[in-house]
C-alpha cells in the first residue's frame, strides 16, 4: 500500500503567488517524521522542511511552511511568493520508526512550474 | 553542513560489465546508508539499507547478488551493479544518516546508462 500519496502530478503557479502541494500519508507508527524535498533537473535532493509527529506547531522555513493536519494525516507544503527558481519536482517523504530501518519513503512527486 | 560526495556523477557502460558507485560522508559518520533508484519522471525507490559493518537489508524485488552493497567504514559505502543490463539504466542516489543528528544527507546522484 502506498504510504505517501501526492495526488498532483503537475502544478502551475504564477510568479509571486502562493502554491500548496498536497501530501497525505499512512502509518500506524505513533512516532514519525515528514519531509519535503525539492529535486531540480540536476537530480540533487534539496531538503526543504521537516515536521515531527509530536510537533505541536506547523513547521516553517523561510518561504516554506508545512500545513500539518495530524487527524487527517496530511502534510501539505505551502510555498509563498513563488519564484521562477522554484520550478522543480517536489517530493513528500515519511520516516517511520525502527521497524522500517528509518528509511525515507517517498511519494510520487509533484512537478511545479512557476510562470512569469 | 553535512556533505555526502557521490561518484561518479554519470557513467556509461557496456552491457555485461560492472559499475561501482561510491558515497563518502565528508564530515560526519554515516552509520546508516540508504540506496535509492529513480527512473525518469518517477519517485525514489528504496533499494537497500546498510549499517556500517553489517550486511545490507534489501527491499523486496531487489536482487542482492546483482546490486552489491558494501559499508565497511563509517565514511564510505559502495553500490556495485554487476553484469549491468540496459534495464539497469537509472539514476542512483545514496542518503546517509548519522546517529548524532538523525537527519538525512543525500549524495548528488549517479546517472547510469548501460548500452
Amino acid at each position: 500500500a502506498q504510504k505517501i500519496t501526492q495526488t498532483q502530478p503537475g502544478m502551475f503557479v504564477q510568479e509571486k503567488e502562493a502554491v500548496t502541494l498536497d501530501c497525505t500519508y499512512d502509518t500506524s507508527d505513533p512516532s514519525y517524521g515528514l519531509f519535503w524535498y525539492k529535486q531540480p533537473s540536476s537530480g540533487e535532493m534539496i531538503f526543504l522542511i521537516y515536521q515531527g509527529s509530536y510537533d505541536q506547531q506547523n513547521a516553517t522555513e523561510g518561504r516554506y511552511s508545512l500545513n500539518f493536519q495530524k487527524a487527517r494525516k496530511s502534510a501539505n507544503l505551502v510555498i509563498s511568493a513563488s519564484q521562477l527558481g522554484d520550478s522543480a519536482m517536489y517530493f513528500c517523504a515519511m520516516r517511520e520508526g525502527p521497524n522500517s530501518g528509518y528509511a525515507l519513503n517517498f511519494g510520487k512527486g509533484t512537478s511545479l512550474l512557476v510562470t512569469p | 553542513g553535512a556533505v555526502v560526495s557521490q561518484h561518479p556523477s554519470w557513467v556509461i557502460c557496456k552491457s555485461g560489465t560492472s559499475v561501482k558507485i561510491e558515497c563518502r560522508s565528508l564530515d560526519f559518520q554515516a552509520t546508516t546508508m540508504f540506496w535509492y533508484r529513480q527512473f525518469p519522471k518517477q519517485s525514489l525507490m528504496l533499494m537497500a539499507t546498510s549499517n556500517e559493518g553489517s550486511k545490507a537489508t534489501y527491499e523486496q524485488g531487489v536482487e542482492k547478488d546483482k546490486f552489491l552493497i558494501n559499508h565497511a567504514s563509517l565514511t564510505l559505502s559502495t553500490l556495485t551493479v554487476t553484469s549491468a543490463h540496459p534495464e539497469d539504466s537509472s539514476f542512483y542516489i545514496c542518503s546517509a544518516r548519522d546517529r548524532e543528528h538523525l537527519g538525512y544527507t543525500f549524495g548528488s546522484g549517479t546517472r547510469l546508462t548501460v548500452v
